[in-house]
């Protein structure tokens, strides 16, 4: 079974830029999450999705990250202008069921200069 | 606030030591616990999980847990550590009634040969 796919795997942008990153989850898995996870600290999440609706975006700064699932599968995540404080290893994640299993992918570290 | 908390930050033991990671959270009520490993350079892995029944949980690699209800903790435990152990380990809960996946911040394990 293919896992979780993430993409870029490593980014460096100036602060005030903009970057995306994409999340395609195993197949067939209707919950997908998005965490932050900065060096030294567990992975927060930032936002869950269930098919193609928001489950759960209470931690995601709104005023400079979005993320949308597009028809239920793949996932972006975005930051707008970056700051240096979003620096950090940005996870997705999926899972057949809310409350189940999470299968994670390999992140992408995000550096903000 | 409510939270999942491991004490032990960093721990360093000789191979074939025993290993016991400390995880309490702090919700009432009917919780899903898990274990995930993060080995050098990969991505996270989960390691068991516990949802109902038996409260010693037993995982891959030799590794167990027990949930212990009135004390809210889910302590992951391995009798004898290999070098191959070498790892970060977080502990996560889905609280009652949510289906949010919240870490701790995590334990970093060093094994020496």
């Amino acid at each position: 079974e293919a896992g979780v796919a993430q993409s870029p795997r490593y980014k460096i942008i100036e602060k005030r830029q903009s970057v995306a990153f994409w999340c395609n989850p195993i197949s067939g898995h209707a919950t997908l999450y998005w965490y932050q996870q900065i060096l030294g600290q567990g992975p927060k999440l930032l936002i869950q999705f269930q098919n193609n609706g928001v489950v759960d975006d209470s931690q995601l700064p709104k005023d400079r990250f979005s993320a949308e699932r597009l028809k239920g599968v793949d996932s972006t995540l975005k930051i707008q202008p970056a700051k240096l404080e979003d620096s950090a290893v940005y996870l997705c994640a999926s899972s057949t069921t809310r409350g189940g299993e999470a299968f994670f992918g390999q992140g992408t570290r995000l550096t903000v200069v | 606030a409510q939270s999942v908390s491991q004490h032990n930050h960093h721990v360093i033991l000789s191979e074939a030591a025993s290993l016991e990671l400390g995880c309490n959270y702090s919700y009432g009520g009917t919780v899903n616990l898990f274990w995930y490993v993060q080995y050098p350079g990969q991505h996270l892995q989960l390691l068991l999980k516990y949802f109902s029944g038996d409260p010693l949980v037993k995982g891959i690699k030799g590794f167990e847990a027990e949930f212990i209800k009135s004390k809210f903790s889910f302590n992951l435990r391995k009798p004898s550590v290999q070098w191959s152990d070498t790892a970060e380990y977080f502990c996560a809960v889905i609280p009652p009634n949510t289906d949010k996946l919240i870490f701790g911040t995590g334990t970093r394990l060093q094994v020496f040969p």
